[in-house]
């Protein structure tokens, strides 16, 4: 079975903060991405990275950074984060294009 | 326009009811479809993906058109365990293969 593994499912920070959210996976996949899901908005494609130090903005990319050093490991970073980002972020990742992508469980983040 | 678009329902149905759900896209280049389920402070997951000729998993039948950029989630036979939020999930190659998903359609199965 793919296992994908984020590394906190609560976290509260504080406005300001610099917020690292990681994200490893065990399948050797190719694709990795980073979404956030708010009520009423859906998921939300923040970024993603279709092979080792590579990136792709996403929809929502302003605010975030990400960084891919491996292939297993894909890190969300919030700058300095704000109340807005508040929200439930979900990482995945899929074999190649065009094949389906499996989650994590998700991280639920509050900056207060 | 969204890219991949859903009716938000909610949708609520009593057991045994077949219910069918609808998601347009607008991107004729997309490549690949699937339906997604997701429970309450859950995430998603597969519950299948979406292939031209059409495919069946037991009570769940989806259909693709592209000439009319459409897919559609048939459930037969409801079951209170059917009750979860249905996501609908395009691929397009040309962007590098970005999943766009769809809002969600909210199922509740009743008895």
């Amino acid at each position: 079975d793919v296992k994908v593994t984020q590394s906190s499912r609560y976290l509260v920070k504080r406005t300001g903060e610099k917020v690292f959210l990681e994200c490893v996976q065990d399948m050797d996949h190719e694709n990795m991405f980073w979404y956030r899901q708010d009520p009423g908005l859906g998921l939300r494609l923040i970024y993603f990275s279709y092979d080792v130090k590579m990136k792709e903005k996403g929809d929502i990319p302003e605010g975030y950074s990400v960084s891919r050093e491996k292939k297993e490991r894909f890190s969300l970073i919030l700058e300095s984060a704000s109340t807005n980002q508040t929200s439930m972020y979900l990482c995945a990742s899929s074999r190649q294009v065009n094949t389906e992508a499996f989650f994590g469980q998700g991280t639920r983040l509050t900056v207060v | 326009r969204k890219e991949v678009e859903q009716d938000p329902g909610p949708f609520n149905v009593p057991e045994g009811a077949t219910v069918a759900f609808n998601c347009t896209y607008s991107n004729s280049a997309s490549q690949s479809f699937f339906w997604y389920r997701q429970d309450c402070r859950k995430e998603p997951k597969l519950l299948m993906s979406v292939y031209s000729s059409g495919n069946e998993d037991g009570r769940f039948t989806a259909q693709l058109n592209r000439a009319s950029q459409y897919i559609s989630l048939l459930i037969r036979d409801s079951k209170l365990s059917d009750s979860a939020t249905y996501l609908c999930v395009v691929n397009t190659n040309n962007q590098g293969g970005k999943l766009i998903f769809g809002q969600g359609t909210e199922l509740s199965v009743k008895p």
